[in-house]
């Protein structure tokens, strides 16, 4: 039950596009396709934002997106906007019926 | 509109237990897994348990095992997690979330906990 690996910061202008990694191993994030990306903004409870790898629930904007290449999920957030700047926590199913996050990666839109 | 509410947080001392419930209001509560998870202060996310829709399956993180518990009861829509031997790195805000077979799509605001002598 380790926890996913994600990249502690990443940052962009307005406009631009940006994508945040989170990898795993063969026994999560390369086994299964239930990956799921999470919005944290300070003091704040998270909110799903992508499932199932590349879904997005009803009303999230299709400037989000994700993927998957063997152990490595992405989230990419496209024509970045200030209310986009917010922690970033990919989740994954696990062998044994349990579920692992990644640390978690702060987005700063400069 | 669909809600999760957490309550029963507080100050424990080590070694003492509390009990943490989420009421649920908007949904068909017995349809879903339902999760905990927790976040440390300054620190990341981290999944706790989760139960199947009638209880039949009920999963931990290692860290719990033993010493949390999870249960639901259909009836009152409502989720809970009875928490004993906590230790300070229990110390947390616990989120209470619809989900725990596929995605966590519905969080509650949280309750926090705190283990501290």
């Amino acid at each position: 039950q380790s926890a996913l690996t994600q990249p502690a910061s990443v940052s962009g202008p307005p406009g631009q596009s940006i994508t945040i990694s989170c990898t795993g191993t063969s026994s999560d994030v390369g086994s299964y396709n239930s990956v799921s990306w999470y919005q944290q903004h300070p003091g704040k409870a998270p909110k799903l934002m992508i499932y199932d790898v590349n879904n997005r629930p009803s009303g999230i904007s299709n400037r989000f997106s994700g993927s998957k290449s063997g152990n490595t999920a992405s989230l990419t957030i496209s024509g970045l906007q200030a209310e986009d700047e917010a922690d970033y926590y990919c989740s994954s199913y696990s062998s044994s019926s349990t579920w692992v996050f990644g640390g978690g990666t702060k987005l700063t839109v400069l | 509109e669909v809600q999760l509410e957490e309550s029963g947080g507080g100050l424990v001392q080590p070694g003492g237990s509390l009990r943490l419930s989420c009421a649920a209001s908007g949904f068909t509560f017995s349809t879903y897994w339902m999760s905990w998870v927790r976040q440390a202060p300054g620190k990341g996310l981290e999944w706790v348990a989760n139960i199947k829709q009638d209880g039949s399956e009920r999963y931990y993180v290692d860290s719990v095992k033993g010493r949390f518990t999870i249960s639901r009861d259909n009836a009152k829509n409502s989720l809970y997690l009875q928490m004993n031997s906590l230790r300070a790195e229990d110390t947390a805000v616990y989120y209470c979330a619809r989900g725990g077979s596929s995605r966590f799509g519905v969080w509650g605001q949280g309750t926090t906990v705190t283990v501290s002598s």
